[in-house]
Parts: C-alpha cells; structure tokens; sequence
C-alpha cells in the first residue's frame, strides 16, 4: 500500500511552459503537506508547505483538497533550474515524520 | 542562512564494520532526524530525537542503529555492524518546532563493501 503517490514522470516540457504535479495520500489523518524538490544526489530542499486554502509563491501555486487526499503543485513559467525531482511529502496523524512520495522528475529543456 | 551540515560527505565500510555518522543540526533546532535513500528509492523515515530520546522509529532502525546527542551541537548515527543493504545516502534533520517544515543536510553516501 502506497502511503504518498505521485505521477510518475519523467516530464519533459520546454522553457516557459506551465506544468503540473499532482500527488495522493492514503491516511486521511494527515495534517502537514509539503512539496520538497531534490537535484541528483543531492537532499531534499523544500519548496513549499501546502495550506487548506492553497497558497502561491511566485510561479509556484500548490492546492490541498483533503476530501479527496490529493495534493497539487502548479509550476508557470518553467525555467531550466526548475530540472528537479519534485517530491510530495506527509506528516502528522500522531506522528511527525515525513512519508516521502517516489517524486517526480522534471526536466526543463531550452 | 542557517544550514545542517553532515560527515563524511562519503564513507566506505567493510561489512560488519560499525560506521557512525555525524550532523550539526541548526543551533536552535530542538528536533533532530535522520532519514535514509536507497539509490533510485524515495527517502525513507529512521528516528526522531527530542530532549535527550527517540521520539519515534520505523521498523527499518532495528538494534543495529542507535543514536545519541553526545554534546550540545552533534547529532550521530551508528549502525554497529553493517550490511550491504545499509548502503543508501543517510541524511540529517532538523527543525525548532515539529509542526515546522524539516530542514535536511547534503546526507552522507555510505557505501557498504
């Protein structure tokens, strides 16, 4: 059973284009949600935190619907150093450790 | 800006050898992870620490691992007697509330021979 499922990529989009990930989870106890973002090799950086009433940071807008578990991440304007794995990440229910999703890899292409 | 910072960047052991690893986590932090990343896996969940103890475990951080705060800035791991399939990037957490997004270290690559 997957706890955090996320599209499994690869995508592949041109500079400027707008992209979408979108990510389930399968407790509904969850209460933290976040979109962490990870170059080859390197740690996870975070991104974002997701709220109830989405929230927009530049040309990153993140959306929360708890009713259905899903969780989105809306990237306008690709830009080459967007190239990342995008990984969706969970906490709470009683515990705060994070439950990573697999990510999914972004490449942006000039 | 603040960072956690972790090492070895690299350490390469002999199986059964024990291996610890070692962060400073952010100076006001109060909660301290450590996850690990098999190549191509998602990044997996091992221990958390608070005030002194483990707070929480998987089912992954068996009798092999420990972990210990031995002065006010270094966070270490142990794994006592390595197994190949400890070979995995490790990386370090931290965060001054725990409802507060966590803040990860560049990790550690333990390779297991």
């Amino acid at each position: 059973r997957k706890e955090v499922e996320q599209d499994p990529g690869p995508f592949n989009v041109p500079e400027g284009a707008t992209v979408a990930f979108n990510c389930t989870y399968s407790n509904s106890a969850s209460q933290s949600f976040f979109w962490y973002r990870q170059d080859c090799r390197k740690e996870p950086k975070l991104l974002m935190s997701v709220y109830s009433s989405g929230n927009e940071d530049g040309r990153f807008t993140a959306q929360l619907n708890r009713a259905s578990q899903y969780i989105s991440l809306l990237i306008r304007d690709s830009k080459l150093s967007d190239s990342a794995t995008y990984l969706c990440v969970v906490s709470g229910a009683g515990s705060y450790q994070l439950t990573f999703g697999k990510g999914t890899k972004l490449s942006v292409i000039p | 800006e603040p960072e956690v910072t972790q090492t070895p960047s690299h350490q390469v052991t002999q199986m059964g050898q024990e291996v610890i690893l070692r962060c400073v986590p952010i100076s006001n932090h109060l909660y301290f992870y450590w996850y690990r990343q098999i190549l191509g896996q998602k990044v997996e969940f091992l221990v958390s620490f608070y005030n002194n103890e483990i707070s929480e475990k998987s089912e992954i951080f068996d009798d092999q691992f420990s972990v210990e705060r031995p002065d006010g800035s270094n966070f270490t791991l142990k794994i006592r007697s390595t197994k190949l399939e400890d070979s995995a990037m490790y990386f370090c957490a931290s965060t001054m509330d725990r409802e507060q997004p966590q803040h990860f270290g560049d990790g550690t690559r333990l390779s297991i021979l």
